[in-house]
This record gives C-alpha cells, structure tokens and sequence, in this order.
C-alpha cells in the first residue's frame, strides 16, 4: 500500500514556466488538498478538493490551480511560475469526518 | 476563523529530559486538534489527535497531549525524550462543525535532542 505518492520529489523551475506536480492516492478518500510549507509560516492550503470533481480554494490559492477528475489524483498547476514560488509542497488526503489529513512525501520546488 | 500559535519555534532538551511543546488555539467552537511530526525530508504523521471525550490522550512513540478548554492549550509531552524524537512538530485546529478542509497549522516547533 503506497498511500500518497508525489512526483517529481523535486524540481528547479525557470520562471515563466508552466508545472504540473502531480498527487496520487490509493486510499479511495473523498478528500484532497494541497498546502505550501515555508519556514516559519508552517503549511498553508492551498487548494482543496472535498469530492471528485469539485474543488475550493484554501488560504493561498492565487497562481495555482487544481483539478479533480478522479478519487485518486489531484494535481497542482502552477500555469506561470514566479519565485515567490520556491517552497515545498504536500499533498493530503483524509476519509472526512473526525479523521485526520494523511500526508505525501512533498516536492521541492526552486523557482528561478 | 480558528488559529493555532505554537510557543518556541526551536526548542532543545537533553536525551532523557522531559519534552514539552507548547500549542495554543483560538476557535469559536469546540475544536478538533492534532499533532503532527515531520523527520527530515519527510511529509507530515499524525501523533495523536483530540476529537471529542477524554481530554489527556496519547499517541505514538510515548506521547501525549492534554485539551485544556480553560487554558485553549493542548501542549504536547513525552516523559523522557529519545533521540529520534528530534524532528519537527505541527500543531492543528480544524473546527468541529466546519468543513475537514478548514485546518490550521501552527509555524512548527524544531526538537532537538543532546545526547
């Protein structure tokens, strides 16, 4: 059972450039999210979705977008990057209710 | 909205010392909270969480957590610190009657451990 699996584990972007980081999870939860860790400010959502096919924005959603075609994956667009960027970014997931978010091994981005 | 302030960005115990991570909490409604920690170049793992009931709970690798609804704290210990216990640790609030998407972190607090 992999759980939450993120890809790529990192990635140097030069900015103005299209990314996509990529969310897969094999725990058939109706919740997703995506959060940005920066020193000293702690994680941040990003983008949520609650159920395939709908999604909302978090805290930060300006300059990213997401999609939710399927239970499994949730991918992160970043459509053009700029420095402010550069963070490392986690997926989660949770079954809802009481449970807790369960999360992915993150990506480090570096942006240019 | 609910917030979550964690005292002491770094704090540093010796191997065996007593651990004490300090979380505090604003909500409007009764809260669900939790602990994370994350070891290096790692995601997030749930330690322990409070949802409703029994105020002291436990969770893994020895520790603990009290929800102390007076004090809006729910600070984190562990009797005596192991050094693989270094490592960083979120606390979080979501609001019981919000949506699951509605959680907060904390800045985090980095554990270190002397030998």
């Amino acid at each position: 059972i992999a759980g939450i699996t993120q890809a790529p584990t990192s990635q140097i972007l030069a900015a103005g450039r299209r990314m996509t980081l990529r969310c897969t999870q094999d725990m058939r939860h109706n919740a997703m999210y995506w959060y940005r860790q920066d020193l000293g400010l702690g994680l941040r959502l990003i983008h949520y979705s609650n159920t395939a096919g709908t999604t909302g924005k978090g805290e930060v959603p300006d300059g990213y977008s997401v999609s939710r075609a399927n239970t499994d994956d949730f991918p992160l667009t970043l459509a053009s990057a700029v420095p402010s960027q550069t963070s490392v970014y986690f997926c989660a997931s949770s079954p809802g209710g009481v449970n807790e978010q369960f999360f992915g091994p993150g990506t480090r981005l570096t942006v240019l | 909205a609910q917030s979550v302030t964690q005292l002491g960005s770094h704090v540093s115990v010796s191997e065996g010392a007593l651990v004490l991570l300090r979380c505090n909490y604003s909500s409007s409604v009764p809260p669900y909270l939790f602990w994370y920690v994350q070891y290096p170049n790692q995601g997030l793992q749930l330690l322990l969480k409070y949802t409703t009931g029994a105020t002291l709970v436990k969770g893994i690798n020895g520790f603990e957590a009290e929800f102390k609804k007076s004090e809006t704290s729910f600070h984190l210990t562990k009797p005596s610190a192991h050094m693989s216990d270094a490592a960083e640790y979120f606390c979080a609030v979501r609001l019981s009657t919000g949506n699951n998407n509605d959680m907060r972190f904390g800045a985090g607090t980095r554990l270190t451990v002397k030998p």
